[in-house]
């Protein structure tokens, strides 16, 4: 089992819905909790941090975690055309463990 | 503030040639990682400096890939002989704090490797 699971998609959804990206982890060490996004042919950048279990929002952006699952979240109220990219999820105890990435289409 | 700079931001090269990235990271940032990103995948961590001294190379392929990071600033990655699987992006970062819960990369645009 590979220490961070995430989906690649791609996930399709009409504009102003609610998209919900998930990521799986195997390690229980880990404490941080972090979304990146990335847009083609850029390096990625840091979205939402989260320490631990619990929620946290920022604007139209939720991140959600928890522990006993071994699972976290990231919720897209709103969804723009303009959040169409790569969502990565990444996570550490003393290096960071990138995801996959989840390819994100909102369709106009 | 200038982000982290890297080149070349495209390189092709046969296999078995060498080749060299440069990164320059923001300025005051003590740490610095080179990531190896194969498409479709996320990326996956090469070394690790904390100024100019390595904290993590464990999944660097010692038998064909070097990096050094020279006066605690620049760094540049090498890799000789190279591969096909090496086609790759090589994205530098670099953080103002090393270690746990560090959370917030920045990260260079890439270079864009492809081995023939």
């Amino acid at each position: 089992q590979k220490e961070v699971e995430q989906d690649p998609g791609p996930l399709s959804v009409p504009e102003g819905a609610i998209v919900s990206l998930n990521c799986t982890y195997s390690n229980s060490a880990f404490q941080y909790f972090m979304w990146y996004r990335q847009y083609s042919r850029k390096g990625p950048e840091l979205l939402m941090y989260t320490y631990s279990s619990g929620n946290k929002e920022d604007g139209r952006f939720t991140a959600q975690v928890d522990k006993s699952s071994k699972y976290i979240s990231l919720f897209i109220r709103d969804s723009q055309p303009s959040d169409s990219t790569t969502y990565l999820c990444a996570m550490s105890d003393d290096k960071i463990i990138f995801g996959k990435g989840t390819r994100l289409h909102i369709l106009p | 503030e200038a982000g982290v700079a890297q080149s070349p931001r495209y390189k092709i090269i046969e296999k078995r040639q060498s080749v060299a990235f440069w990164c320059n990271p923001i300025s005051g940032h003590a740490t610095l990682y080179w990531y190896q990103q194969i498409l479709g995948q996320g990326p996956k961590l090469l070394i690790q400096f904390q100024n100019n001294g390595v904290v993590d190379d464990s999944q660097l392929p010692k038998d064909r890939f070097s990096a050094e990071r020279l006066k605690g600033v620049d760094s540049t990655l090498k890799i000789q002989p190279a591969k096909l699987e090496d086609s790759a992006v090589y994205l530098c970062a670099s953080s103002d704090r090393g270690g746990v819960g560090t959370g917030e990369l920045f990260f260079g645009e890439g270079s864009r490797l492809t081995v023939l």
